[in-house]
């Protein structure tokens, strides 16, 4: 069965202080992994996506990169206005034709 | 620009009343998904959609319907049915296949009253 297991379920860093967060995924023949942003009271916002090991994409302060178990999400110098929920999903190769998300990192960044 | 649009971004349901959310797409995207999510418990797929006048139930589907009569439309039924309907409803859309990933909408938070 496709999983997502993402860790930590919550992080807290000072402003500056960098970090990754984890996203370890169980799935038949990869075919892409998202990374979203999701924001209190709003919809999650894409950020992301890599479709195969040793790919990496970068904006601002974010780094995703992928491998053939799990994508890490790098926050480079943090600010207090990357204070979010971040969700990653996986699309599979089964017949199943839906992505399946992880429950989510809460970081916040205090100043 | 194209989007998802989800109204109202606020709705309150007195108990016994069925509540109808709107959800609205002009990206062309020929699936559509509707999610609950509840504190520390993600997303929960409750209907999805591939193509007009077809839909699928997902792992929470009972207390709900949907209907699909227009590709660009997705409305979701929470009717009285559903004992816990207090919760942030999320709609997506997409390509036939994924790819790309989804677009969400914005939610609407809903509130038993």
């Amino acid at each position: 069965e496709d999983q997502v297991t993402q860790s930590p379920e919550a992080l807290r860093l000072q402003e500056g202080e960098s970090s990754s967060l984890n996203c370890s995924y169980t799935v038949s023949g990869l075919r892409g992994l998202f990374w979203y942003r999701q924001d209190p009271g709003k919809g999650p916002e894409f950020l992301f996506t890599l479709y195969s090991a040793g790919e990496e994409k970068e904006k601002e302060r974010l780094k995703a990169t992928l491998t053939k178990k799990e994508s890490f999400l790098h926050i480079t110098a943090p600010k207090p206005e990357d204070s979010a929920t971040y969700l990653c999903a996986v699309l599979g190769g089964g017949a199943t034709n839906k992505l399946i998300f992880g429950t989510g990192t809460l970081l916040a960044v205090q100043p | 620009d194209g989007g998802i649009t989800q109204s109202p971004k606020y709705l309150f349901r007195k108990e016994g009343q069925n509540v109808t959310l709107s959800c609205e797409q002009n990206l062309n995207h020929d699936a559509m998904y509707w999610y609950r999510q509840d504190p520390g418990q993600g997303l929960r797929l409750i209907y999805y959609s591939q193509i007009v006048n077809d839909f699928q139930k997902g792992d929470i589907a009972e207390g709900y319907s949907v209907s699909r009569e227009k590709k660009e439309s997705f409305p979701l039924t929470v009717t009285s049915a559903q004992k816990n309907p207090t919760a942030f409803y999320l709609c997506a859309s997409s390509l036939d296949s994924p790819w790309e990933g989804y677009t969400f909408g914005s939610g609407t938070r809903l509130t038993v009253v």
